[in-house]
């Protein structure tokens, strides 16, 4: 268990409304992430974060943006829903190597299903 | 680049038979290599991570992964399945940057009773 709290779990909005999904972690690890999941496209980057103020977009950044006011949350903001963007949303953590030869590993929250209707 | 390859969309196996679940990567690096399983409606969890050490990796569950670096071959194995173990299976390979992960595109696994 990594610690990593979504909300909402679900949500059902309207075209051309804001979103916002939460990510929660407890563990104060640097590398957050926002994944969504499409039925043949498997997991596709929309933006993470190395750190407090500091994010990048993934390759499906378009319609979406990021913040991170603190190490512990990730926010990812639909600026103006659309059909296209009913997903299912996960949040991930990227826990650093130990060692030198260990590798960072990415753990995943339990994932946010967004329809927009 | 990084890329990986999940040979198989989907996967049948009857309960109690061996699986084997394949995956190709193309790195021009050493990455790490990792499998995660994810049940309807679920999160994607850590079944097991190869990194440096020994390329025979054992994880959750029963499960192993071998590192073949001649082949550029990562494949998951279980000997004996169960129920339980019907789910989706991602490949996954780090990047050259620690904090960057590339995915496949998932092998769907059903276990017929």
């Amino acid at each position: 268990d990594a610690g990593i709290t979504q909300s909402p779990r679900h949500k059902v909005t309207e075209t051309g409304t804001p979103v916002t999904l939460r990510c929660h972690q407890t563990e104060n690890h640097r590398y957050m992430y926002w994944y969504r999941q499409d039925p043949g496209h498997g997991l596709r980057l929309i933006h993470y974060s190395y750190g407090v103020k500091d994010t990048d977009k993934g390759e499906v950044s378009d319609g979406y943006s990021v913040s991170r006011s603190k190490t512990e949350d990730f926010l990812l903001t639909l600026e103006s829903a659309t059909s296209s963007q009913t997903s299912v949303y996960f949040c991930a953590i990227g826990r650093e190597a130990i060692t030198y030869d260990s590798g960072n590993t990415i753990y995943f929250g339990e994932g946010s299903w967004l329809t927009v209707v | 680049a990084q890329s990986v390859t999940q040979l198989d969309s989907h996967v049948s196996v009857s309960e109690g038979t061996p699986v084997l679940l394949r995956c190709n990567y193309s790195s021009s690096y050493s990455p790490s290599l990792f499998w995660y399983v994810q049940h309807p409606n679920k999160g994607l969890q850590l079944l097991l991570k190869y990194t440096s050490a020994a390329t025979l990796v054992k994880g959750i569950n029963g499960f192993e992964a071998e590192f073949k670096k001649s082949e550029t071959s990562f494949h998951l194995t279980k000997p004996s399945a169960h129920m339980s173990d019907a789910a989706e299976y991602f490949c996954v390979v780090s990047g050259k940057v620690g904090n960057q992960f590339y995915f496949g595109t998932g092998t769907s696994l059903t276990v017929i009773p």
